[in-house]
């Protein structure tokens, strides 16, 4: 069946990298994403990688697809405080009208 | 200012009364999504619709109703018939081309 799994939590140093980890089940999922929800907000779009990319960058942000292992990390460098947030990775597969499945999120906790 | 606005961003209701959240978009999109997100997990898709005059059932639909009159508005009816219907709605709405879902900054519904 289709399900996406991410950690729930992450703690990291301000300045320091994290990488936040998801997985995913269908091989036939086009395009995989990256969302930002800060408290109360809606989710906001931080970046996609169409699935015959292994990499994306963009500034801070690195996007790594293994497809075989069905594996998608997010790399946030020189990580700030601003960046604490929960992060969704979503999939969009081949036949699915357009419906995304989402991950339960990873909230990324950020200290000083 | 393009984007997708919702509201209000806070609704309190009494049980038993159904109530409608506002979802209008003005990016010219053609699809349109609901989805419900309770405290710490992920989004679960309420409703969806590719086409004015036209919606889906998503994967929890009962207790809900929309209708997509206007290529521009998705409203979302929260019945009474909805068992637990405290959580914080979100909209999103996606282009013609492409699987990128955008959204609006959620409605956050309270039933007392």
């Amino acid at each position: 069946g289709e399900d996406v799994e991410q950690s729930l939590f992450l703690s990291v140093r301000e300045g320091d990298s994290s990488v936040i980890n998801c997985t995913y089940t269908d091989s036939s999922s086009t395009y995989l994403y990256w969302y930002k929800q800060e408290p109360g907000a809606g989710l906001q779009l931080l970046t996609y990688i169409f699935s015959n990319m292994d990499m994306k960058q963009d500034q801070r942000l690195t996007v790594l697809l293994n497809k075989k292992d069905k594996h998608l990390s997010l790399r946030i460098a020189d990580t700030q405080t601003g960046d604490s947030a929960i992060y969704f990775c979503a999939e969009l597969p081949m036949d699915s009208s357009y419906k995304l499945i989402f991950g339960s999120g990873t909230r990324l906790l950020v200290r000083p | 200012d393009g984007g997708i606005t919702q509201s209000p961003k806070y609704l309190f209701r009494k049980e038993g009364q159904n109530v409608t959240l506002s979802c209008e978009q003005n990016l010219n999109h053609d699809a349109m999504y609901w989805y419900r997100q309770d405290p710490g997990q992920g989004l679960r898709l309420i409703y969806y619709s590719q086409i004015v005059n036209d919606f889906q059932k998503g994967d929890i639909a009962e207790g809900y109703s929309v209708s997509r009159e206007k290529k521009e508005s998705f409203p979302l009816t929260v019945t009474s018939a909805q068992k637990n219907p405290t959580a914080f709605y979100l909209c999103a709405s996606r282009p013609d081309r492409g699987g990128t879902q955008y959204f609006g900054p959620g409605t956050r519904l309270t039933v007392l």
